[in-house]
C-alpha cells in the first residue's frame, strides 16, 4: 500500500461547478498535511496546510479525518485556472526535519 | 523578493558525464531538500540538509552527490553512476518548524543526450 494515495483523475469538470478530492494515508503517526498545486512542467506550489479543526481559504476547503486517515479538498465555484494537478502531502515527522511524502497527484480539467 | 532560485532550467547530459544542479535561498532557511519528480510518480527525495556542512541521504541517494558549505546554497551533483537521471529535478526548502510547509524552487529538467 503507497503511504499517501490519492485518485489520479482526470477530474473533468464545468465552470462553476463544486469538486472534490481525498486523499488517504497509512501513517497514524503523520503530524501535519498539506494541499499543493502544481501546474504542468511547473514547481509545486502551497494551496494550503491542512489543520485538525478544518480550514477554508477563499474558495477552497481542506478537511482532515484522523480517524480514517484521510485528507480532503473541496474547490466550489471552479474557475478555468483550477485547472492543474493537485498534490496531497503528509510530514510524518514530529520534529526538526520534515519527511515529506507526495501523492502521485489529482488531475483537475475545468472546461468553458 | 525572497525564493529559492534553481538553475539551469535544462540541462542535458552525456555518457559518463557529471552535472552539477545549483539551488539557492535566500529565505534563511535552515533545512533544504533535493526531489526528483518522473512522469506519473510523486515526488521522491534524493538528499537533504538540516544544518551547513551536514547532509543525509534520502529515499533514492544512489547516483547523487551534495554539498552544503553554505546555509543558502545546496546543489546536486548527478554522477555518470546513476544511470537513469532523465528527471525534473526539485530544491526545497524550509524552517525548523514541521507543521510549516516546504517551499520550492522552479526546477531543472535534466535530460541524456
Amino acid at each position: 500500500r503507497k503511504e499517501v494515495e490519492q485518485d489520479p483523475g482526470p477530474f473533468n469538470v464545468p465552470e462553476g461547478a463544486t469538486v472534490a478530492f481525498n486523499c488517504t494515508y497509512s501513517n497514524s503517526a503523520s503530524q501535519s498535511f498539506f494541499w499543493y498545486r502544481q501546474d504542468c512542467r511547473k514547481e509545486p506550489k502551497l494551496l494550503m496546510s491542512v489543520y485538525s479543526s478544518g480550514n477554508e481559504d477563499g474558495r477552497f476547503t481542506a478537511q482532515l479525518n484522523r480517524a480514517s486517515q484521510y485528507i480532503s479538498l473541496l474547490i466550489r465555484d471552479s474557475k478555468l485556472s483550477d485547472s492543474a494537478t493537485y498534490l496531497c502531502v503528509v510530514n510524518t515527522r514530529n520534529t526538526g526535519f520534515q519527511k515529506l511524502v507526495f501523492g502521485t497527484g489529482t488531475r483537475l480539467l475545468v472546461s468553458p | 523578493d525572497g525564493g529559492i532560485t534553481q538553475s539551469p532550467k535544462y540541462l542535458f547530459r552525456k555518457e559518463g558525464q557529471n552535472v552539477t544542479l545549483s539551488c539557492e535561498q535566500n529565505l534563511n532557511h535552515d533545512a533544504m531538500y533535493w526531489y526528483r519528480q518522473d512522469p506519473g510518480q510523486g515526488l521522491r527525495l534524493i538528499y537533504y540538509s538540516q544544518i551547513v556542512n551536514d547532509f543525509q541521504k534520502g529515499d533514492i541517494a544512489e547516483g547523487y552527490s551534495v554539498s552544503r558549505e553554505k546555509k543558502e546554497s545546496f546543489p546536486l551533483t548527478v554522477t555518470s553512476a546513476q544511470k537513469n537521471p532523465t528527471a525534473f529535478y526539485l530544491c526545497a526548502s524550509s524552517t525548523w518548524d514541521s507543521n510549516q510547509p516546504q517551499h520550492f524552487g522552479d526546477g531543472t529538467r535534466l535530460s541524456i543526450l
